[in-house]
């Protein structure tokens, strides 16, 4: 069974730009989690989404906007980027409720 | 919001050795899992505990709810083990896990 994809793996970004990451989940996992992970903050919860609903969000800007889709693949989009956007972005899935969360490889944003 | 503290915050180990990593949190939990992200980044589950004792090879964990805490115990460490392993706790099943900062472990040949 393939687990959660990332894409891109890297990515560079000037300041001001946008930028969208995405995310396929393990097949028949329906809950999906993005995390922002950097040497400062450690990793800080973004938003969760299951069946298309986001259920829980985090402290972030309103820069920082996802969605999920039918098939539970979800994006995120960062707008108006700052330097301080530059991390590693991890997207995580899980069946749901009290399971076990798997993390994908994650995406390194740049920006410049 | 919940709180969660891991120690130590670093640990080298000669390869061999054993080791204790400890994770305390502020309030009760019914979910609490243990990762282990390599020096490439990635995030392994190592385990779901938010309770007992489970063994898995040379890695064991125990939660002890009431008390608040939770160990991860690594036998005969490999290099392998190297990177910084981190404990998540959730206070609900509809609520986000919340991370702790990690314990970076270097284990040397």
């Amino acid at each position: 069974k393939a687990g959660v994809t990332q894409t891109p793996r890297y990515l560079i970004k000037t300041r001001g730009q946008q930028v969208t990451l995405s995310c396929s989940p393990i097949s028949g996992h329906r809950s999906v989690s993005w995390y922002q992970q950097t040497p400062g903050q450690g990793l800080q919860f973004l938003f969760e989404y299951f069946s298309e609903t986001q259920r829980n969000k985090g402290n972030f800007p309103g820069r920082f906007s996802g969605r999920q889709f039918s098939n539970s693949r979800s994006e995120m989009n960062v707008s108006t980027l700052e330097l301080g956007d530059s991390a590693l972005y991890l997207c995580a899935s899980s069946l749901g409720g009290d399971e076990k969360l798997f993390f994908g490889s994650g995406t390194q944003l740049s920006v410049l | 919001g919940i709180q969660v503290e891991q120690s130590p915050p670093d640990l080298i180990l000669q390869e061999g050795a054993n080791s204790t990593l400890r994770c305390n949190f502020s309030d009760s939990v019914n979910n609490l899992q243990w990762f282990h992200q390599n020096p490439w980044g990635q995030l392994i589950n190592l385990f779901y505990i938010p309770s007992g004792t489970k063994q898995n090879g040379r890695l064991s964990a125990t939660t002890v709810a009431t008390e608040r805490y939770s160990l991860l115990y690594i036998s005969s460490s490999q290099t392998t083990d190297s990177g910084v392993y981190f404990c998540a706790v959730a206070i609900s099943g509809n609520t986000p896990l919340v991370f702790g900062k990690g314990t970076r472990l270097s284990v040397i040949a």
